[in-house]
């Protein structure tokens, strides 16, 4: 089945750039959508359709999706994006969503 | 405003049952498909089942077929999910979603309940 692989951590200092990648094969093309998750809340969606931003989601993030793998960046690392990431693939052979593994961002 | 709210966790012995709610407000529940996502403690998100808008079709990961069951009531503007023959592992927050589609493929889970805990007991 369906393995979306991610950094299992990512650190970054406050001002810079974080990076988080999703990898599978041919996730380019997928739809990949990706989600914050502060420690006791419930997920929110940050990027959707690999590169669309929900309302609310500040410029900073942004999203892309080509080849074997897909990326969320943070510009501009600010505390309060210190949170986990998750990316979100539905996988139409199995009728199924997968999520990644999940990378935890430490500012 | 959108909003889900999950009932029914708590503590039950491994082997039991148990019956999970999702009460939805905000929206037309009847028009979205929705989903059940678990999260055991300190590891990462787990999709666990889905249903279409009608409630016609549902969907499971395969790990756990056989063994839960969605549901809903349109009329009652509720999720549900049966969980059966429960084990230590299935220890876990339990969320509901919303999703953008109305059934397969799925579009992507746009809102979330706060979520709902089951600690199973050996």
């Amino acid at each position: 089945s369906l393995v979306l692989t991610q950094p299992p951590s990512v650190s970054v200092a406050p001002g810079e750039t974080a990076t988080i990648t999703c990898a599978t094969n041919n996730i380019g093309g997928k739809s990949v959508h990706w989600y914050q998750q502060r420690p006791g809340q419930a997920p929110v969606v940050v990027m959707y359709y690999s590169r669309d931003r929900p309302s609310g989601i500040p410029e900073r993030f942004s999203g892309s999706n080509s080849g074997n793998t897909a990326t969320l960046t943070i510009s501009s690392v600010e505390a309060g994006d210190e949170a986990d990431y998750y990316c979100l693939v539905w996988e139409s052979d199995t009728d199924n969503y997968v999520f990644g593994t999940g990378t935890k961002v430490t500012v | 405003e959108v909003q889900l709210l999950e009932s029914g966790g708590g503590l039950v012995q491994s082997g039991g049952s148990v019956r999970l709610s999702c009460a939805a407000s905000g929206f037309i529940f009847s028009h979205y498909a929705m989903s059940w996502v678990r999260q055991a403690p300190g590891k990462g998100l787990e999709w666990v089942s889905g249903i279409s808008s009608s409630g016609g079709t549902t969907y499971y990961v395969d790990s756990l077929k056989g063994r839960f069951t969605v549901s809903r009531d349109n009329a009652k503007n509720t999720l549900y999910l049966q969980m059966h023959s429960l084990r230590v592992e299935d220890t876990a927050v339990y969320y509901c979603a919303k999703d953008l589609s109305n059934s397969a493929p799925l579009w992507y889970m746009d809102v979330w309940g706060k979520g709902t805990t089951v600690i199973v007991s050996s």
